[in-house]
């Protein structure tokens, strides 16, 4: 059964940092990997998705990156900005009916 | 473009009430849907999924059910609600090997 793991769990930097977010899967088989954020009491809004074929991702001040063969994706944020606090969530996609199953989070607090 | 309408936004419910939450897409069609639930401290949980019409899959056994009477309409319902129902709600939409997209969530509070 698949198992996707965050850490850290929580994180706070001051403003300007760059910053790493970790996320591990226990089943390498993957279709690809997606990662979210979500605002407290809001729904989640899609960052990256990234395809098992392919290494990493980027979008303006984030880039992801996918390493399938050992289970692991980083999240990295580039001179993190105080709207940049939220909950970053890892998902990764996989089996047969193509669920996708989620990490618990790593809630980013970022300091003016 | 695509869209996902989700209401309502907040719920209050008394224990043993019925509940029905719905969900809408627009500008796709035949998309996979699914609901998920939120517990305070913990992670998201896939509660149903499907891929058509009338076709539904349930991931973990519960007081819950879902339908999906259109192409684009996944509906929650529960008869009874319990305590242990309390979350926040959330549905999706995909088309397999793009990216999900989720609606706004439901709060629901049973007292």
């Amino acid at each position: 059964k698949q198992e996707v793991t965050q850490i850290p769990a929580a994180l706070s930097v001051p403003e300007g940092e760059n910053l790493v977010l970790n996320c591990s899967f226990t089943d390498s088989a993957i279709y690809n990997l997606q990662w979210f954020r979500q605002d407290p009491g809001k729904g989640l809004t899609s960052l990256l998705l990234i395809q098992s074929s392919q290494r990493e991702q980027t979008s303006g001040r984030l880039n992801a990156s996918l390493d399938k063969s050992s289970g692991r994706s980083t999240l990295y944020i580039a001179a993190s900005q105080p709207g940049d606090s939220a909950t970053y969530l890892c998902a990764v996609l996989g089996g047969s009916q193509g669920n996708l199953i989620f990490g618990k989070g790593t809630k980013l607090s970022v300091k003016p | 473009s695509q869209t996902i309408h989700q209401w309502p936004a907040t719920l209050v419910q008394p224990v043993g009430s019925p509940l029905s939450l719905e969900c809408t897409v627009e500008g796709t069609s035949n998309p996979n849907l699914y609901w998920y639930r939120q517990a305070a401290g913990r992670g998201l949980q896939l509660l149903f999924y499907s891929v058509g019409i009338g076709q539904i899959s349930s991931e973990v056994p519960q007081n819950l059910s879902a339908s999906r009477p259109q192409d684009r309409q996944f509906i929650l319902s529960s008869k009874k609600l319990l305590l242990s129902d309390s979350g926040f709600y959330l549905c999706a939409w995909s088309v397999l090997g793009t990216s999900y997209t989720f609606g706004s969530g439901t709060r629901l509070t049973v007292v």
